[in-house]
């Protein structure tokens, strides 16, 4: 089990500039979310699918971050244009939602960490 | 504004002894569960314990809930160094789909040895 892949594991980027962040669920999980780590905040849900179809996009701050699932194996979280206060660790988490939400815990990637200057 | 807040901020003993941890939450829940997040990487799912339960084991884990106080506690026992982490309590609420996972800021656990 090669677990939930997200790269790059560091972003460092002036404001201004496109971020992509790419994250690869566990595969044959349905379930993909997408979350954002800060010591003043702690951990924000973003946005999370489920079937590659997103369900709620609540927690995606501006218009600025958009997030795609082409497939059951990819994701992406995008941030156009970047602002300093975007730096972060953006962690993408997975699920196998069979039934009940209750029986599926997330698995998370190592994070990436986005540096805005 | 946050679902579960947990106490305390930072607990540091000795290796060997007991660690608990505790997690308020403010709506009501279909279950709680519990996540450890070692230093620069993901979180790892400890255990889940759901709204009609009130204790749950899970080999040197022990975790409690009580509806009534809103409140859930996490039992280490018999600490390790390994044990060294921040510990994440998260809630889902009723009203807004079970998948909707909110963390509390954690409690960063140093064990000595």
């Amino acid at each position: 089990d090669a677990g939930v892949i997200q790269s790059p594991r560091h972003e460092v980027t002036e404001m201004g500039q496109e971020v992509t962040l790419r994250c690869k669920p566990i595969s044959g999980h349905n379930s993909l979310f997408w979350y954002r780590q800060t010591m003043m905040r702690g951990l924000e849900l973003l946005i999370y699918f489920n079937n590659n179809v997103p369900i709620d996009d609540s927690g995606m701050p501006e218009d600025r971050f958009s997030a795609k699932m082409p497939n059951a194996s990819f994701s992406t979280l995008k941030i156009q244009p970047s602002e300093p206060r975007d730096s972060a660790v953006y962690f993408c988490a997975s699920s196998l939602l069979i039934r009940d939400p209750v029986d599926s815990p997330l698995h998370f990637g190592n994070g990436t960490r986005l540096t805005v200057t | 504004s946050q679902q579960g807040e947990e106490d305390p901020q930072a607990l540091s003993i000795q290796e060997g002894e007991n660690a608990t941890m505790n997690c308020s939450y403010k709506t009501s829940i279909n279950n709680l569960q519990w996540y450890r997040q070692n230093s620069g990487r993901g979180l790892v799912h400890l255990i889940l314990i759901r709204s009609n339960e009130r204790e749950k084991h899970s080999g040197r884990l022990r975790v409690t809930l009580d509806t009534s106080k809103k409140s859930s506690s996490l039992l280490i026992t018999a600490s390790r160094a390994a044990d060294t982490a921040s510990y994440f309590c998260a809630t889902d609420a009723h009203n807004q789909g079970a998948q909707k996972l909110v963390f509390g800021q954690g409690t960063r656990l140093t064990i000595n040895p």
